[in-house]
């Protein structure tokens, strides 16, 4: 598609239960990142993807959350045991390159929904 | 650590005032800056950056200066319009170690006809 995709747009689930978060990317973007955005909280950064690797997860609040990357594309962010702090907008953003040149510019997608119960 | 400070909103103005919303930074090295806006119902998007001191970004009338003697990077707006109704984000991206975006909490704007 045209921009970054991704899906589901809402989830609703109950405390305890594992989720995963996936984010298309748009294609030929080899950076991709994952943010957290709450109410009140602004956006708070989790994980970045330079190709399949991830050089930063220091943003991953604990070890419950897990990101991957395949092919340099698709990213999955996974929630394990949800609590109700995790109920948030799921923000996924790619861009052309990371780093401070001039193809820096992310590009958002419409996010996912997270409600835990 | 890197931290971006933005005022606290909600901004409400008449169309056609002026805009200030104000953003300070704390940032080891020399990072880029961005403002970054969200219109209802929509996803977030650029509006302007400066990648070093004394810049000026620029975008649809909107203006901000890298200022790094004030570690500041204001938006601007001489006359708003209804359509400029949004939420505001500014960000830094840290070129020291690994490149990863602070985002400031958000500022919204409501401008009224």
């Amino acid at each position: 598609g045209a921009g970054v995709s991704q899906s589901p747009s809402n989830k609703v689930t109950e405390k305890g239960k594992d989720v995963e978060l996936r984010c298309d990317p748009i294609s030929g973007h080899t950076a991709l990142y994952w943010y957290r955005q709450s109410l009140g909280q602004g956006l708070e950064f989790l994980i970045y993807f330079q190709g399949n690797s991830a050089p930063d997860k220091s943003g991953l609040p604990s070890d419950r959350f897990s990101a991957e990357r395949t092919g340099g594309s698709v990213s999955t962010l996974t929630i394990q045991r949800t609590q109700q702090e995790d109920s948030a907008v799921y923000l996924c953003a790619s861009s052309l390159v990371t780093g401070s040149g001039s193809y820096n510019e992310q590009f958002f997608g419409p996010g996912t929904r997270l409600t835990v119960l | 650590g890197n931290s971006v400070t933005q005022m606290e909103g909600p901004v409400t103005l008449s169309e056609e005032a002026f805009l200030t919303i104000n953003c300070t930074y704390t940032a080891t090295g020399y990072p880029s800056l961005f403002w970054y806006v969200q219109y209802p119902g929509e996803g977030l998007q650029l509006l302007l950056k400066a990648t070093k001191a004394d810049d000026k970004g620029s975008n649809k009338g909107f203006e901000a200066t890298y200022r790094k003697e004030t570690t500041s990077f204001h938006l601007e707006k001489g006359s708003v319009q209804v359509s400029d109704s949004a939420v505001y984000f500014c960000a830094l991206l840290t070129t020291s170690g690994t490149y990863k975006y602070i985002f400031g909490t958000g500022t919204r704007l409501k401008v009224l006809a």
